[in-house]
């Protein structure tokens, strides 16, 4: 597609089940990042991939969440046992040469709501 | 640590009238500046950017200043329109790194 792709758009668990989101990103682009939105809040950095690299995970916010990133292309963001306090927009954004450049391309966000 | 800080939440400007965005860092690190749109239920949109080379830069009716000895960039909109309404986000980056983002500011540019 032209664009990167997220799925689900809508996810509502209960506390405790594990979740995947999933990130299509661009065609060609290196870089893959994850952030996250919770309601009110910026843009939380969780993860960042970069071609080989070992990935940049200092913003995971705890031991439940781990991303993958299958073939430099496709990812998956798993979620844990998952809290309500996980709620969030997730959102998945790719570029070319990875930061050095800056511009993002985002999808629009998988919503997960945990009850 | 908030590396980037964006301290009013939100801004209310007049159809035609100019908007300003302003953004903190902490980090002299960083050497990439970038502004993001977000409307309702879309994931964000690059606006404009800027190398720590420059002090300005202008595409269209956006410009964005950086301030380098006071750690300070800001977002100018003028003529603001009402389609400008959305959450701006200031991010920042050290070559090759992670974007570091803002809270974001909502705008409403009301006609």
């Amino acid at each position: 597609g032209a664009g990167v792709s997220q799925s689900p758009s809508n996810k509502v668990t209960e506390k405790g089940k594990d979740v995947e989101l999933r990130c299509d990103p661009i065609s060609g682009h290196t870089a893959l990042y994850w952030y996250r939105q919770s309601l009110g809040q910026g843009l939380e950095f969780l993860i960042y991939f970069q071609g080989n690299s070992a990935p940049d995970k200092s913003g995971l916010p705890s031991d439940r969440f781990s991303a993958e990133r299958t073939g430099g292309s496709v990812s998956t963001l798993t979620i844990q046992r998952t809290q309500q306090e996980d709620s969030a927009v997730y959102l998945c954004a790719s570029s070319r040469q990875g930061s050095n450049t800056g511009e993002l391309f985002f999808g629009e966000g998988s919503r997960l709501t945990v009850l | 640590d908030q590396q980037v800080k964006q301290n009013s939440p939100s801004l209310s400007v007049q159809e035609g009238r100019i908007s300003i965005l302003n953004c903190d860092y902490t980090n002299s690190m960083f050497d990439y500046f970038l502004w993001y749109k977000k409307y309702p239920a879309e994931g964000p949109t690059f606006l404009i950017s800027i190398s720590s080379i420059k002090d300005k830069n202008e595409d269209g009716r956006f410009t964005v200043f950086l301030n380098k000895s006071a750690k300070h960039l800001s977002l100018h909109i003028v003529p603001s329109q009402p389609g400008d309404s959305a959450v701006y986000f200031c991010a920042a980056t050290v070559y090759g790194n992670k974007l570091v983002f803002g809270a974001g500011t909502i705008l409403r540019v009301k006609s």
